[in-house]
């Protein structure tokens, strides 16, 4: 596709359900970021990939939060037994390089509420 | 640690006035600075970048920034707005020492005609 898509656009759970939220790069993009932007918040930093390997996870809030990148192209979030304040946007970017220094793309987000 | 101040949560502005949003990091080096643009709906959108040399860039959209070291500042500046340009805006600031990425809380701006 021409940008980052994620799916599902829209995700409503129940508190203590289990959640995943999937992220399709760029074709061909080496760095996957996912963020976390609470309602009025700027994006915070969650994990970073680099093909398959994930090189940092130390934005995670806790170990609920396990994210993946089994083939170094689609990724996933997976949040267990959600909680309310997991409530936000979650949002995937991808650059064609390693690190931060290029541009990131963004995808349009995943809306989580939990109720 | 690295952070980023946004001290406007919001801003008003004439449609032909000009423009600048403040931004101010936290780094002990030279870091990489961005401005990201979101509309509601959209995904975030990038304006511009300053990693180093010139210390004012222009981006799309007729924005452009500038880099004052002295300051920790990287204001964002349009000579005259337009409506479309109604939206989120975020500084953001990366580093050379790791693969973190850290956004301020954003400036919202409102454009009246």
């Amino acid at each position: 596709g021409a940008g980052v898509s994620q799916s599902p656009r829209y995700k409503v759970a129940k508190r203590g359900q289990d959640v995943a939220l999937r992220c399709d790069p760029i074709s061909g993009h080496v760095s996957l970021f996912w963020y976390q932007q609470a309602l009025g918040q700027g994006p915070e930093f969650l994990t970073y990939f680099q093909n398959e390997a994930q090189l940092d996870k130390s934005g995670l809030p806790s170990d609920r939060f396990f994210a993946e990148r089994p083939e170094g192209s689609v990724s996933t979030l997976k949040i267990q037994r959600t909680q309310q304040e997991d409530s936000a946007v979650y949002l995937c970017a991808s650059s064609s390089q390693g690190g931060v220094g290029f541009e990131q793309y963004f995808g349009p987000g995943t809306r989580l509420t939990v109720t | 640690a690295q952070s980023v101040t946004q001290p406007d949560i919001h801003i008003t502005v004439s449609e032909g006035a000009s423009l600048e949003l403040r931004c101010n990091y936290s780094y002990g080096a030279t870091p990489y600075l961005f401005w990201y643009v979101q509309s509601p709906g959209q995904g975030l959108q990038l304006l511009l970048k300053y990693f180093s040399g010139d210390t004012l860039v222009q981006g799309i959209k007729g924005f452009e920034a500038e880099f004052k070291r002295s300051q920790s500042s990287f204001n964002l500046r349009k000579p005259s707005v337009h409506w479309s340009d109604a939206a989120e805006y975020f500084c953001a600031v990366g580093t050379n020492t790791g693969n973190q990425f850290y956004f301020g809380t954003g400036t919202s701006l409102t454009v009246i005609p």
